[in-house]
């Protein structure tokens, strides 16, 4: 599975968008980009996930570069309930397995 | 929608002991499931993939005799910490995949279950 690069933290203003960026410059052909998000002491929550369009759906849009090396996950109108720890995972379907890099800490501020 | 149920989602126990840890695909039927632990402030790591009626595939590093996995049907996956230390004190996490897009592998996680080994 290609590495993934996320920044550590991120703050976002609530009500307005979170832009969460990833690169995956090792991306190969078949591996998909998988958003989860981690609430503390929860299990993760699958957000989205797309191979080389632009995904959309109730709860965030995944913009992926054309050259697939990185993408931006997008919550269009953050919330408090939106502070998370949010997983860019680029994985195949042949082994079916996820590998968790170290995310980035979104803290949504009042 | 696909929902995973781990049991227990905490478990106090004393060094030396076994503790058995199920998750279960409560509506849908899982040939595969993955076991994560997850220690304070760190991210997700995995430990091993269970194959319904075939043994498990375990990642490197991780001790197959010390962490049993049981895939006994479509809908349940055990995961076994034997002869447990304070040392395996953690949080364990279980997932599977419920289908879906063709190609993609969105996997499903249960809540977890948080061992503590005094």
């Amino acid at each position: 599975d290609a590495k993934t690069t996320q920044p550590t933290s991120m703050d976002c203003a609530e009500g307005r968008a979170a832009n969460l960026p990833c690169n995956h410059s090792t991306i190969s052909g078949n591996e998909y980009v998988y958003w989860y998000r981690q609430i503390h002491s929860q299990g993760p929550q699958y957000i989205i996930h797309g191979l080389k369009n632009n995904e959309t759906n109730e709860m965030a849009s995944l913009i992926i570069t054309e050259d697939r090396k990185s993408s931006t996950l997008i919550l269009p109108h953050a919330t408090l309930r939106d502070t998370a720890v949010y997983y860019c995972i680029a994985g195949s379907s042949n082994t079916g397995k996820l590998i968790f890099g170290q995310g980035t800490t979104l803290q949504v501020k009042p | 929608g696909a929902v995973v149920s781990q049991h227990p989602s905490w478990v106090i126990c004393k060094s030396g002991t076994s503790v058995k840890i199920e998750c279960r695909s409560l509506d849908f039927q899982a040939t595969t499931m993955f076991w994560y632990r997850q220690f304070p402030k760190q991210s997700l790591m995995l430990m091993a993939t269970s194959n319904e009626g075939s043994k498990a595939t375990y990642e490197q590093g991780v001790e197959k005799d010390k962490f049993l996995i049981n895939h006994a049907s479509l809908t349940l996956s055990t995961l076994t910490v034997t002869s447990a230390h304070p040392e395996d004190s953690s949080f364990y996490i279980c997932s599977a995949r419920a289908g879906g897009a063709s190609g993609a592998n969105v996997l499903t996680f249960g809540a977890g279950s948080r061992l503590t080994v005094l």
